[in-house]
């Protein structure tokens, strides 16, 4: 069965900190998706990023990080220079490719205060 | 390009009524997928639907049901609404191109009272 935890539930930081967040997920499949996702107060999701399992390339787009690990199962989300605009509740989530529809499993999220 | 759309935004209903809620995908997009969010349980998968036909559905009763239209937009029923059912419900779509990158709308705010 396909599973995400984040275990996390809140972090609080001051602005400028660096802030990581963790993802581990559970999959039976060689073949799948992971994926972040940002929600802000009004609510609507906002994708991230997508990596493919095949793909343990870390990728850095500007303040925003990612370290995909196969060995511990985890796709955590880095930070850096935190700003009170970054405040929000993340998703990490996940999608098996054998799948013929687009089921995405998500986890329960890590709400992220950035503290003036 | 126009996002997804959600209609109405807040909807305020009691115990035993049925709500319809209405999601418009970005253009071009044929999977439509619903999302139910609520403080406890989180991000549940509703159902997924691709030109017209329902590809996959979640863990709820059957109060709970779908469709998607030739023009890929798609609602979603709730029948004999229960407390429970309040909730943030979240509309995504997809190209599917783009396995699994998903465009959410606003939502639709649903209190039952």
């Amino acid at each position: 069965a396909q599973k995400v935890t984040q275990a996390q539930t809140e972090i609080s930081v001051v602005e400028k900190e660096d802030v990581t967040l963790d993802c581990v997920y559970e999959t039976r499949d060689t073949t799948y998706y992971l994926f972040w996702y940002k929600q802000p107060p009004s609510g609507e999701l906002v994708f991230l990023i997508r990596r493919n399992s095949f793909d343990e390339q870390n990728e850095i787009s500007g303040r925003y990080s990612w370290n995909f690990q196969k060995s511990t199962s985890s796709f955590n989300f880095t930070i850096t220079a935190s700003q009170v605009v970054d405040s929000a509740v993340y998703f990490c989530a996940l999608s098996e490719a054998v799948r013929r529809d687009d089921k995405i499993i998500f986890g329960k999220g890590t709400r992220l205060h950035i503290l003036p | 390009k126009a996002g997804v759309t959600q209609t109405p935004r807040y909807l305020i209903k009691t115990r035993g009524q049925q709500v319809t809620l209405s999601c418009s995908p970005i253009s071009g997009h044929r999977s439509v997928s619903w999302y139910q969010q609520t403080p406890g349980q989180g991000l549940q998968f509703l159902f997924e639907y691709f030109s017209e036909t329902q590809r996959n559905k979640g863990n709820f009763p059957g109060r709970f049901s779908g469709r998607q239209f030739s023009n890929s937009r798609s609602e979603m029923n709730v029948s004999t609404l229960e407390l429970g059912d309040s909730a943030l419900y979240l509309c995504a779509s997809s190209n599917t191109r783009a396995r699994g990158e998903q465009y959410f709308g606003p939502g639709t705010r649903l209190t039952v009272t």
